[in-house]
């Protein structure tokens, strides 16, 4: 059974640093991106950025980049997202998604890690 | 940058009626690289369609896509009460868009 599980929700002050999980198993981790979507509070998707767990390849959005880091440690089939200093509008739920190809949709997501970020 | 604009915001329907989400894209979508998710309360997204109009594994058949270019179609073909949900066009590739979403409700 393919299962994306993420780490547990948090709760976070203004510039404290972070980094979450999403390890996977059930499948070829190192045979699939692997995404990261921010869902704020009452509001829509948005794509972060992706990886490639085979060789850290990544690729971000540019809303993203210099904000956010993701990397992957093949070894335990787990990806992470992670920020060095956290702002209240980072308070989200944050989501991994599997992709087969970097061109492809996420065709299986992790339940999701709530972030509260406040002082 | 793509740009994917849905409509209607909300639609509120009787069970069994048929349901038509609407999905615009600023540009023409290379591939039919256009997909569909629904997310329920509390859930994480679940891919619907991929390719504008290919089910995912175990979706029912009464969802179904049309499209292409720039307009794409998402269909339920009788509203079940466990449809209700929000539900997100998507365009991928390298990179992934989202549209703000289509709220399903039973009226």
């Amino acid at each position: 059974e393919v299962q994306l599980v993420q780490s547990g929700a948090e709760v976070k002050k203004p510039g404290e640093s972070l980094k979450i999980s999403c390890k996977g198993s059930g499948y070829s981790f190192t045979s699939y991106w692997i995404s990261w979507v921010r869902q704020m509070p009452g509001k829509g998707l948005e794509w972060m950025g992706k990886i490639d767990p085979s060789d850290s390849y990544t690729n971000y959005s540019p809303s993203f980049q210099g904000h956010v880091t993701i990397s992957a440690d093949r070894s335990i089939s787990t990806a992470y997202l992670q920020w060095s200093s956290l702002k209240a509008s980072d308070t989200a739920m944050y989501y991994c998604a599997r992709s087969y190809s970097v061109n492809d949709p996420g065709d299986f997501w992790g339940q999701g890690t709530l972030i509260t970020v406040s002082s | 940058e793509m740009v994917l604009t849905q409509s209607p915001g909300t639609l509120s329907l009787s069970p069994g009626e048929r349901a038509t989400l609407s999905c615009r894209a600023s540009q023409s979508v290379r591939s039919s690289y256009l997909a569909w998710y629904q997310q329920k309360p509390g859930q994480a997204p679940r891919l619907l369609l991929y390719g504008a109009f290919s089910r995912a594994t175990g979706i029912p058949d009464r969802f179904s896509g049309s499209g292409s270019g720039t307009d794409f179609t998402l269909t339920i073909s009788r509203l079940e009460p466990e449809d209700i949900a929000l539900y997100y066009c998507q365009h991928y590739g390298s990179s992934w868009t989202f549209g703000q979403g289509t709220k399903v409700e039973i009226k």
